[in-house]
């Protein structure tokens, strides 16, 4: 069964300082990896894909399938990036195309 | 352009009721999918309508069931309430085999007593 982790819960970080958000999956197909984030009093939105090899807002993630990871990096944290963010998994397999997401974690930018 | 809309914003049942919630994609797309997220659990898949198909669902008891119709949107309903039911649903909804970009509405709340 796919599965993803996001292993923490809350991660603050200061004004300026690197950010890493961590995600790892476990999936037996060819992943399809997102990155959501929801902003405070907004909704759910996509963040950026790992087939796009883009960045948005500064923030990157190479998907590693050696190590099963997909994390999220920004060099320099912004108070604006404070927010929640998602990793999910696209099941493309069978038919199926909803996203697995992991449970979240909430970027706290300290300024 | 209008976003995923979803109603009611709040509904508070008590246990045993039964709770409809409702969803219009955005136009154009074809998909809609619901999540539950309720607190601690992050968004856990329900189901998957397409075309006015249910195409996959997850790990939910039967109560849990929907449709989508004619103009694209959709219902979910949930029956036999429990207590634990209460949380946020969210409705998404995509372009049929699109990129994998879901587009999410607000959310119903839904609170069980």
């Amino acid at each position: 069964a796919q599965r993803v982790t996001q292993p923490e819960k809350l991660l603050s970080v200061f004004k300026g300082a690197p950010v890493e958000l961590k995600c790892n999956y476990s999936y037996s197909g060819s992943p399809e990896l997102f990155w959501y984030v929801q902003y405070s009093r907004q909704r759910l939105q996509l963040l950026l894909r790992h087939i796009s090899r883009e960045s948005i807002k500064g923030f990157t993630a190479d998907l590693n399938k050696g190590e099963t990871s997909f994390h999220l990096k920004k060099p320099f944290a912004q108070e604006e990036d404070s927010a929640m963010y998602y990793c999910a998994l696209r099941n493309s397999g069978a038919g199926s195309y909803q996203l697995t997401f992991g449970k979240g974690t909430k970027l706290s930018v300290i300024p | 352009e209008a976003g995923v809309t979803q109603s009611p914003t709040h509904l508070i049942k008590t246990r045993g009721q039964q709770a409809t919630l409702r969803c219009s994609p955005i136009s154009g797309h074809t998909s809609v999918y619901w999540y539950q997220q309720a607190l601690g659990l992050g968004l856990q898949f329900l189901l998957w309508y397409d075309e006015g198909e249910e195409r996959n669902r997850g790990n939910f008891p039967p109560r849990f069931s929907g449709r989508q119709f004619p103009n694209y949107s959709s219902e979910l309903n949930v029956n036999a309430l429990e207590l634990e039911d209460s949380a946020l649903y969210l409705c998404a909804s995509s372009l049929r085999g699109g990129t994998g970009e879901l587009f999410f509405g607000e959310g119903s709340r839904l609170t069980v007593l």
